[in-house]
């Protein structure tokens, strides 16, 4: 058990309204990530945080923001959903930094989105 | 830029066959590689790592794969497949020179069916 908790875990919305996914870890790592997963398309980084207030844009960042006040919580904003938005969205995090770090993510159960 | 290709969307084999999955790799830098599982409606599961120490990595399940430099492969393996192995496989490598900061970039994935 990573201890990453996800939430909501499924959301059925209409374009052009805010969502706001959530991603909450127990054990106060640094590195934070938000992925969304497509068919055909693998997993596409969105945006990462590096610590408190010190987040940064990935490959698929257009149409989303991130926030992070506090270590444990990593928040992804929809500013105004579309139908090309609708995706199953993963958070992950890295532990360890350093020599402690090997690499691996550690991923949570996921939020399906549907943008009607 | 890191890449990592999958060869094959789908592959069916019989229950107690050998399992094989392809993964090509390209990266400037030496990379770290892993490969994924995913059931349905989870999150993903690390298999297994490697990291610059043996070639030939176990991982759980059963699994295995090996690096190799030359072909910049690092393919998964399973000498004789159970029907709890159908799930959908993900390789990826560390995204060490790319600026993000611990990322993997991920496959498209394989979605593995057993037969009985």
């Amino acid at each position: 058990d990573a201890g990453i908790t996800q939430s909501p875990r499924h959301k059925v919305t209409e374009t052009g309204t805010p969502v706001t996914l959530r991603c909450h870890q127990t054990e106060n790592h640094r590195y934070m990530y938000w992925y969304r997963q497509d068919p055909g398309h693998g997993l596409r980084l969105i945006h990462y945080s590096y610590g408190v207030k010190d987040t940064d844009k990935g490959e698929v960042s257009d149409g989303y923001s991130v926030s992070r006040s506090k270590t444990e919580d990593f928040l992804l904003t929809l500013e105004s959903a579309t139908s090309s938005q609708t995706s199953v969205y993963f958070c992950a995090i890295r532990k360890g930094q350093g020599r402690t770090n090997t690499g691996e993510l550690f991923f949570g159960e996921g939020s399906r989105l549907t943008v009607l | 830029a890191q890449s990592v290709t999958q060869l094959g969307s789908h592959v069916s084999v019989s229950e107690g066959a050998l399992v094989l999955l392809r993964c090509n790799y390209s990266s400037s830098v030496p990379p770290y590689l892993f490969w994924y599982v995913q059931y349905p409606n989870q999150g993903l599961q690390l298999l297994l790592k490697y990291t610059s120490a043996a070639t030939l990595v176990k991982g759980i399940n059963g699994f295995e794969a090996e690096f190799k430099k030359s072909e910049t492969s690092f393919h998964l393996t399973k000498p004789s497949a159970h029907m709890s192995d159908a799930a959908e496989y993900f390789c990826a490598v560390s995204d060490e020179g790319g600026g993000s900061q611990g990322n993997l970039i991920f496959g498209k994935g394989t979605k593995l069916s057993v037969k009985p």
